[in-house]
């Protein structure tokens, strides 16, 4: 069954510095979202992405974060310089229509 | 904003007991779909939900859309103890792609 990856799996870094995270979505998925989860809470949105562009974002997304779609497989999300409290969980999901959403294992920032 | 209130919060039940736990709204949402998440990974899609009034199984799962778009609710039969794990509802707000998840269930069924 085809799933979402994500890579890596934990990713620490050090305050100020870029991440990129990485995503390969499920192969005939046209909606790619982010979304994030503070260890012990609920998952919130972040960005949703379709035809090449941001559809929607929240107020989390600020100028610190992007995406972008570099290839047919690939779906990334690059925060540029990284605060202590963007320590989450990153969840890349992927659906067919704006509706049923396939998440990914996710990747574990650390920032430190 | 929109909020997603989940009730309960947490529970433990007997395996082989029947749960139901809600999510419930002041806003209306379009689609309600539910998750379960195990510890350290990504929600699994369980079920969605696309009109009010929709009562929809999978497996020992049935949910419901409600009817006035507010509120849904996740039944779970005969319980195992795979069915530990944290439940989230999420509701997409309409004319837009974008989710709200509840806050969650925590559901731990003794053996």
């Amino acid at each position: 069954e085809p799933e979402v990856t994500q890579t890596p799996s934990h990713q620490v870094t050090q305050m100020g510095q870029e991440v990129i995270l990485r995503c390969v979505p499920i192969s005939n998925h046209l909606y790619f979202y982010w979304y994030r989860q503070i260890l012990g809470q609920k998952v919130e949105f972040l960005v949703s992405f379709y035809n090449n562009e941001i559809s929607e974002k929240s107020e989390i997304f600020d100028d610190q974060f992007s995406v972008e779609r570099p290839d047919g497989s690939n779906f990334t999300l690059k925060i540029r310089s990284t605060k202590l409290e963007d320590s989450a969980m990153y969840f890349c999901a992927s659906s067919a229509l704006p509706y049923e959403q396939y998440f990914g294992p996710g990747t574990r920032l650390t920032v430190t | 904003g929109q909020q997603l209130n989940q009730s309960p919060q947490s529970m433990f039940i007997q395996e082989g007991e029947d749960v139901s736990m809600n999510c419930t709204s002041s806003s209306i949402f379009n689609t309600w779909l539910w998750y379960k998440q195990d510890p350290g990974e990504g929600p699994v899609l369980l079920i969605a939900l696309y009109k009010a009034g929709e009562l929809t199984s999978n497996g020992r799962l049935t949910a419901q859309f409600g009817i006035t778009r507010k509120d849904s609710f996740l039944n779970i039969s005969a319980s195992i103890p795979s069915d530990v794990g944290i439940y989230f509802c999420a509701g997409q707000i309409p004319g837009t792609y974008k989710y709200i998840f509840g806050t969650g269930t925590r559901l731990k069924v003794l053996a």
